[in-house]
C-alpha cells in the first residue's frame, strides 16, 4: 500500500514569516511529486513539481526533494493571508503509472 | 488559460439511480483521469484513460463505475447504481503527458447521494 504522510496541522505563521510544510512517502520507486493548494470547497490548484534531488524554487515557493530519506518539502517565503489553505502533497509512480498518490494534507493558517 | 471544464457543479440523486458526470479536459491534453474526495478526507484516484482506454483503475474503481470519451472534448463517469457512500466531490484531471506530466485539475462535482 503507498503511502503519503503528512501533518494535519493546523499550522499557524505570521505574515511574512517562512512556512514549511513536510510530507514523507513509502514507495521509494516514485518519480514524480507535486504540491497542490486547496482551499475549502475548491479543486487542488497546482503550486509546483519536482522530481530530482535538491531544491527548486519559483517564486516565493521551493519544494526540497530528498528521495534517500523520501521527504518533500514546500516552504513558503513571505508568507500571506491569501496563502491560508490546505496544502496537499501527491506523488507519482513513474513510467507508464501516473495516477497521483495524495497525502491527507496540511492546513496553513496565515495570521495578519 | 486553458482549464478543465466539469458539469454539473452539484448533482443530487437517490440512492440505486444513475449519474453521470462529465468533464472537458484542457483541449491538448492526452490523459485524462477521476478522483474523489469524500468530505474531509484525502483525494483518491480512481481511473486513468488515455488512447480511448483505461490504461490505470484503482480498487474503488469496481464494476458500477465506467468511463467514456464519446466525442473529442468530452469525459465522462458514470455510476450505474449510487450508494449513499458515493457522496463525495469528484474531480476530473487531465495532463499532456510529457516531462513531469503535471495533471491540472477541474472545479469538482460535488454528489449527494440521498
Amino acid at each position: 500500500q503507498k503511502e503519503v504522510e503528512q501533518n494535519s496541522g493546523p499550522l499557524s505563521v505570521p505574515e511574512g514569516a517562512i512556512a514549511s510544510l513536510n510530507c514523507t512517502y513509502s514507495d521509494r520507486g516514485s518519480q514524480s511529486f507535486f504540491w497542490y493548494r486547496q482551499y475549502s470547497g475548491k479543486s487542488p490548484e497546482l503550486i509546483m513539481f519536482i522530481y530530482s534531488n535538491g531544491d527548486k524554487e519559483d517564486g516565493r515557493f521551493t519544494a526540497q526533494l530528498n528521495k534517500a530519506s523520501q521527504y518533500v518539502s514546500l516552504l513558503i517565503r513571505d508568507s500571506q493571508p491569501s496563502d491560508s489553505a490546505t496544502y496537499l502533497c501527491a506523488v507519482a509512480p513513474g513510467g507508464s503509472a501516473r495516477q497521483l498518490t495524495f497525502g491527507s494534507g496540511t492546513q496553513l493558517t496565515v495570521l495578519p | 488559460e486553458p482549464e478543465v471544464t466539469q458539469t454539473p457543479s452539484h448533482q443530487v440523486t437517490q440512492m440505486g439511480q444513475e449519474v453521470i458526470l462529465r468533464c472537458v479536459p484542457i483541449s491538448n491534453h492526452l490523459y485524462f483521469y477521476w478522483y474523489r474526495q469524500i468530505l474531509g478526507q484525502k483525494v483518491e484516484f480512481l481511473v486513468s484513460f488515455y488512447n480511448n482506454e483505461i490504461s490505470e483503475k484503482s480498487e474503488i474503481f469496481d464494476d458500477q463505475f465506467s468511463v467514456e470519451r464519446p466525442d473529442g472534448s468530452n469525459f465522462t463517469l458514470k455510476i450505474r447504481s449510487t450508494k449513499l457512500e458515493d457522496s463525495a466531490m469528484y474531480f476530473c484531471a487531465s495532463s499532456d503527458g510529457g516531462g513531469a506530466d503535471t495533471q491540472y485539475f477541474g472545479p469538482g462535482t460535488r454528489l449527494t447521494v440521498l
